[in-house]
């Protein structure tokens, strides 16, 4: 079946940087982007960035510029995201979720649905 | 940066009851809105897209209504499955989700 799976949690320093993993399986990753949305205990949601696995380009939110840098691997079908200068205020569980696109015959435009999801990385930025 | 805030922050409903979830977004949107749903210890869940289309195996008695700025996320008879986090997220221009709403058993 389509999923993602991520990889495990990661304890780090302030400071240091942390790369998560999300593989693919179940269909062609090149055909869908990938988010990456993370969500601090008891908080909301909070989007980081898009990657296309088939160009590689990347789109970042502007609170993340400089500091996050999405990646990908084609031929083991894997997104990466690596988050920099870790602070405590990044301790967070971190998700990747595929981008659907659906097509409005009636407008010609098409909408967006984060439809598949991973389980979930939790990111615990403590000295 | 379009902002997204939804309403109320909690609510408190029975099984059964008809529950309408506010969300109002910064600037115009058209209709680009997907709504999610969010248990504990869970990913999200995409319930709805392009305000009002239901996602593949999203129950009907969840809709979604709305342009520009204002949009509403309805459940007609509330199921127990139903009492988690919703959250509205803006695609016009990058992403953005609102702050959530949590729907908790009366």
């Amino acid at each position: 079946q389509v999923q993602l799976v991520q990889s495990g949690a990661e304890v780090k320093k302030p400071g240091a940087s942390v790369k998560v993993s999300c593989k693919a399986s179940g269909y062609t990753f090149t055909s869908y982007d990938i988010n990456w949305v993370r969500q601090a205990t008891g908080q909301g949601l909070e989007w980081m960035g898009w990657m296309n696995p088939n160009s590689g380009n990347t789109g970042y939110a502007q609170k993340f510029q400089g500091r996050v840098t999405m990646t990908r691997n084609t031929s083991i079908s894997t997104a990466y995201m690596e988050l920099s200068s870790l602070r405590s205020e990044d301790t967070a569980v971190y998700y990747c979720a595929r981008l659907a696109k659906y097509y409005d015959i009636l407008t010609g435009y098409y909408h967006y649905g984060m439809d598949v999801w991973g389980q979930g990385t939790t990111v615990t930025v403590s000295s | 940066d379009i902002q997204m805030t939804q309403s109320p922050s909690t609510l408190s409903a029975s099984v059964g009851d008809r529950v309408t979830i506010t969300c109002r977004a910064s600037q115009s949107i058209s209709r680009w809105l997907a709504w999610y749903q969010q248990k504990p210890g869970e990913a999200p869940k995409l319930l709805i897209y392009q305000t009002s289309t239901l996602e593949s195996g999203v129950p009907s008695r969840f809709s979604g209504t709305g342009s520009g700025t204002e949009f509403t996320l309805t459940i007609s008879s509330l199921q127990p499955d139903d009492f988690a986090t919703y959250y509205c997220q803006q695609y016009n221009r990058d992403y953005t989700f609102g702050q959530g709403t949590k729907l908790e058993i009366k």
